[in-house]
């Protein structure tokens, strides 16, 4: 089974709202990231945030990571139609691997 | 850009027959990543490695094998493939210190 758990699966909005994803894990880790993913293209990295922090800024992105509960979100603010995307979170568990959840689809409407 | 191509983008053959798959490297990283995508599943390791010669498996490492002979490039080879492979394949290299991970662009496989 995956290590890491994206909710929700789907998701829509108008443009200029803030977008939510939520990512849950199950063992410790190291850190956790956030990959963005057009359609028929390869991921791409937006941010990662290590085990000992608990929040994150990056331009529009927010990321927050609750160790206690072992879950992540993501938001994005202010959301364009650019950023309709497929949104993964994965987990670095030490050993260098690095295990992918199911991802979330984003769709963001004009 | 992270310097990654992987050949062929896109490869079509028939259950049984055997495929390798080409991820090439021009940043010299130490580790590299095959990776499987399927709808509903997301990203699922295959192998990764950590050295010239040093391989090891991932989560869904049946029916696949690996080398890399050299630094830049890491072979994934199907050895009889079947149409449970079909599936798009993305090699990918860690920045050592930070673990971010740089993809390629994907070869999509389609077993008959």
């Amino acid at each position: 089974s995956q290590q890491g758990e994206e909710d929700p699966q789907a998701l829509s909005i108008q443009e200029g709202e803030n977008a939510t994803m939520n990512c849950s894990y199950k063992t410790s880790i190291n850190n956790l990231q956030w990959y963005r993913q057009n359609s028929g293209r390869g991921l791409v990295h937006l941010i990662l945030i290590r085990s000992n922090e608990r929040e994150k800024h990056s331009g529009r992105l927010r990321v927050t990571l609750d160790t206690s509960k072992k879950s992540s979100s993501l938001l994005i603010t202010a959301s364009r139609a650019a950023d309709t995307a497929s949104y993964f979170c994965a987990t670095d568990t030490g050993g260098f691997k690095t295990i992918f959840g199911a991802g979330t689809r984003l769709f963001v409407k004009a | 850009d992270a310097g990654i191509t992987q050949s062929p983008r896109h490869k079509v053959t028939e259950t049984g027959t055997p495929v390798t798959l080409r991820c090439h490297q021009t940043e010299n990283h130490r580790y590299m990543y095959w990776y499987r995508q399927d709808p509903g599943h997301g990203l699922r390791l295959i192998h990764y490695s950590y050295g010239v010669k040093d391989t090891d498996k991932g989560e869904v490492s049946d029916g696949y094998s690996v080398s890399r002979s050299k630094t830049e490039d890491f072979l994934l080879t199907l050895e009889s493939a079947t149409s449970s492979q079909t599936s798009v394949y993305f090699c990918a290299i860690r920045e050592g210190d930070t673990g971010e991970l740089f993809f390629g662009e994907g070869s999509r496989l389609t077993v008959l």
